[in-house]
């Protein structure tokens, strides 16, 4: 079946760094989601990609779906203490009808 | 804005009973979701439902199932709990069709002992 990788699996940067984080698809994806998780809560829908090759942006977050819509990365610019949380991706494939893949998810510890 | 609810927070169950987990969304969505989340194994989809009394194996559907006997109602059912069920349990509701966004509930940690 479908799987979804993501890495890093943890990452800790100073406040201010930049971070990413890189999700790749064994097969390929109809669409793929980002959802945030802080820590003790639920994961939150952030965005969706449809296009090859697009990029979305949101404030200090970049999201890319890469040409082949296999791969996709979220990049933090500057990182804030607010950042922190695990970052999912989650693909769907496009026989698949409403079920998601989730990766692994990365964890992102921001020290002040 | 779409409220997902579930029904405890924190359970703690012995081996060999029979746990219910219930889920409640009050959107109207067409899809419901189980999860369960495992450090380092991120989110495992247990079973889904697509319509009322419909559903569908997830990636991990031994020792579950489930019920959808109302739209905005989804229940997890362990027959008879293990050890190893011991996690944190997500459900999640989209509204379906071209909207596949899903909104979680806080989750249920469940500890059997």
């Amino acid at each position: 079946g479908q799987q979804v990788m993501q890495i890093p699996q943890y990452q800790h940067v100073q406040e201010g760094e930049d971070f990413t984080t890189y999700c790749n698809s064994s097969t390929t994806l109809s669409n793929i989601q980002w959802y945030k998780q802080r820590p003790g809560g639920h994961p939150v829908f952030l965005i969706q990609l449809v296009k090859s090759g697009e990029v979305k942006k949101q404030k200090r977050l970049t999201f890319q779906f890469g040409e082949a819509k296999k791969n996709s990365s979220l990049h933090i610019t500057a990182t804030q203490t607010t950042d922190v949380g695990t970052y999912f991706c989650a693909g769907r494939e496009s026989n698949a009808g409403n079920m998601l893949t989730f990766g692994g998810g990365t964890r992102l510890m921001v020290k002040p | 804005d779409v409220k997902v609810t579930q029904s405890s927070r924190y359970l703690v169950k012995r081996t060999g009973e029979k746990v219910f987990l219930e889920c409640v969304q009050d959107m109207d969505h067409e899809n419901m979701f189980w999860y369960r989340q495992d450090p380092g194994l991120g989110l495992r989809l247990i079973y889904f439902s697509y319509d009322v009394k419909m559903k569908e194996k997830g990636d991990i559907p031994e020792g579950y199932s489930v019920s959808r006997e109302k739209k905005e109602r989804f229940s997890l059912i362990l027959e008879s709990a293990s050890t190893n069920q011991t996690s944190m349990y997500l459900c999640a509701s989209s509204l379906g069709r071209t909207h596949y966004e899903q909104y979680f509930g806080p989750g249920t940690r469940l500890t059997v002992t």
